[in-house]
């Protein structure tokens, strides 16, 4: 199965900064099929970004996905304090579906 | 609106059985694949199994394979995961999540119940 490694573990930034998420896999994801997921403390998790740089339903432009093969990021080009969250990979390219262990990024 | 409702966890012992259900509403339920995926207190996420929207087709986790079977009731609007030879392990939050896709699921996840716990504990 592919293995994604995100990092970093934490990313402690203040609102209106900016926010780079890596996520790395163990092989190259067939067909970009990289989706990228928020979840809050108590709560699902929600689909922000799908096939690595489409934006789901609702998800505001300043969220963006970007890259291919093996390497891809999650951007947050300014922190809202809604955005203080933890942030998963996950690919669906071949089975089974993984995720990332998942990128928390705090209020600094 | 889409909602998924999940019903069934709780704290079973070591080796007995739990049947999970999520009940859908919002959309053409019949159209989807649908899937499980779980969490561990405090851990990440982990895809559990699915279903095609026909119930053709059935996949699971290593995990879990042989131990918990995914079914449907399209009449019902409803998921099922039966779960059976619990572990320790298998203690998490338990989501049915939709697939983004109608009809032949890609495995990336659109929506999701608000998640029911099971507690694996002698």
């Amino acid at each position: 199965e592919i293995v994604l490694t995100q990092s970093p573990g934490t990313l402690s930034l203040s609102p209106g900064q900016r926010a780079t998420l890596s996520c790395r896999a163990s092989q190259s994801v067939s067909s970009s099929y990289l989706a990228w997921y928020q979840q809050k403390p108590g709560q699902a998790p929600r689909l922000l970004i799908y096939a690595a740089s489409s934006r789901a339903t609702g998800i505001p432009d300043r969220l963006s996905g970007s890259g291919s093969g093996t390497d891809f990021t999650l951007t947050i080009s300014r922190l809202e304090p809604e955005d203080f969250a933890v942030y998963y990979c996950q690919q669906y390219g071949s089975s089974p579906p993984t995720f990332g262990q998942g990128t928390k990024v705090e209020i600094k | 609106q889409v909602q998924l409702v999940e019903s069934g966890g709780g704290v079973v012992q070591p080796g007995r059985s739990l049947r999970l259900s999520c009940a859908a509403s919002g959309f053409t339920f019949s159209s989807y694949g649908m899937h499980w995926v779980r969490q561990a207190p405090g851990k990440g996420l982990e895809w559990v199994a699915v279903i095609w929207y026909d119930g053709s087709n059935k996949d699971y986790a290593d995990s879990v394979k042989g131990r918990f079977t995914i079914s449907r009731d399209d009449s019902k609007k409803t998921l099922y995961l039966q779960m059976n030879s619990l572990r320790a392990e298998d203690t998490a939050v338990y989501y049915c999540a939709r697939d983004w896709t109608p009809l032949t699921p890609l495995g990336t996840f659109d929506y999701w119940g608000q998640g029911t716990l099971v507690t694996v504990s002698s």
